[in-house]
């Protein structure tokens, strides 16, 4: 069981805007940078987002991540098909000495 | 380019030991925080190891004691030693590398190698 709680799964129609929330708390999420990664189906994870809010080169700008307290969301803009996929939040532990993923969100394209 | 080969990976009965290694290329491991994420089939993604820069290692609870993660400069690599392999260890592991800014932002992956634990 994570430490950081996502919703397990969210949908939107093409160009619609989806929201993904992560859950954690002041050893993770309060006290350190949150990073988001996409996994498409049967494929390695990518970096989509790192230091709460800044997006690797390559990735769309229709990503886009913020961080408020012990809580971040990643936000998906102008959603698109290509879009479905998992998507996971993840951090440093303080408390745990250890790197912790968010539980994923699948996010589906209607 | 950047490109991660993990290897070692394959069917192991319980109690066992099992080697993966991590051959990196078009960058430098050692400048690099290095880590091991694996994936239990229909899973979420679960960190496993992590070696830093400065040589310093660091295990999630459920590995420690039995996982040790290293490092080959002159090769170029690095390894997951894992020993008394339980069932629950199955999962496809993948080498993962830190950005310089945020050595826990992986900015890098290996395409995985697969770890299946069973009689």
């Amino acid at each position: 069981q994570s430490v950081l709680t996502q919703p397990s799964s969210a949908s939107g129609t093409p160009g619609q805007r989806v929201t993904i929330s992560c859950s954690g708390s002041r050893s993770n999420i309060g006290s350190n940078a949150v990073n988001w990664y996409r996994q498409l189906p049967g494929r390695a994870p990518e970096l989509l987002i790192s230091s709460n809010n800044q997006r690797p080169s390559g990735v769309p700008d229709r990503f886009s991540g913020s961080k408020s307290d012990t809580s971040a969301s990643l936000a998906i803009s102008g959603l698109q098909s290509e879009d479905e996929a998992d998507y996971f939040c993840a951090t440093w532990d303080d408390s745990l000495s250890g790197y912790v993923f968010g539980t994923g969100t699948k996010v589906t394209v209607l | 380019e950047v490109l991660l080969v993990e290897t070692g990976g394959g069917l192991i009965q319980p109690r066992g030991s099992l080697r993966l290694s991590c051959a990196a290329s078009g960058f430098t491991v050692r400048n690099n925080y290095m880590t091991w994420v694996r994936q239990a089939p229909g899973k979420g993604l679960e960190w496993v190891s992590t070696k830093r820069d400065d040589g310093s290692t660091y295990y999630a609870d459920t590995v420690r004691g039995r996982f040790t993660i290293s490092r080959d400069n002159a090769r170029n690599t690095v390894s997951l030693q894992m020993n008394s392999l339980r069932a629950e260890d199955s999962a496809v592991y993948y080498c993962a590398r830190g950005t310089t800014v945020d050595g826990h932002a992986f900015d890098f992956w290996g395409q995985g190698t697969l770890v299946t634990v069973s009689s």
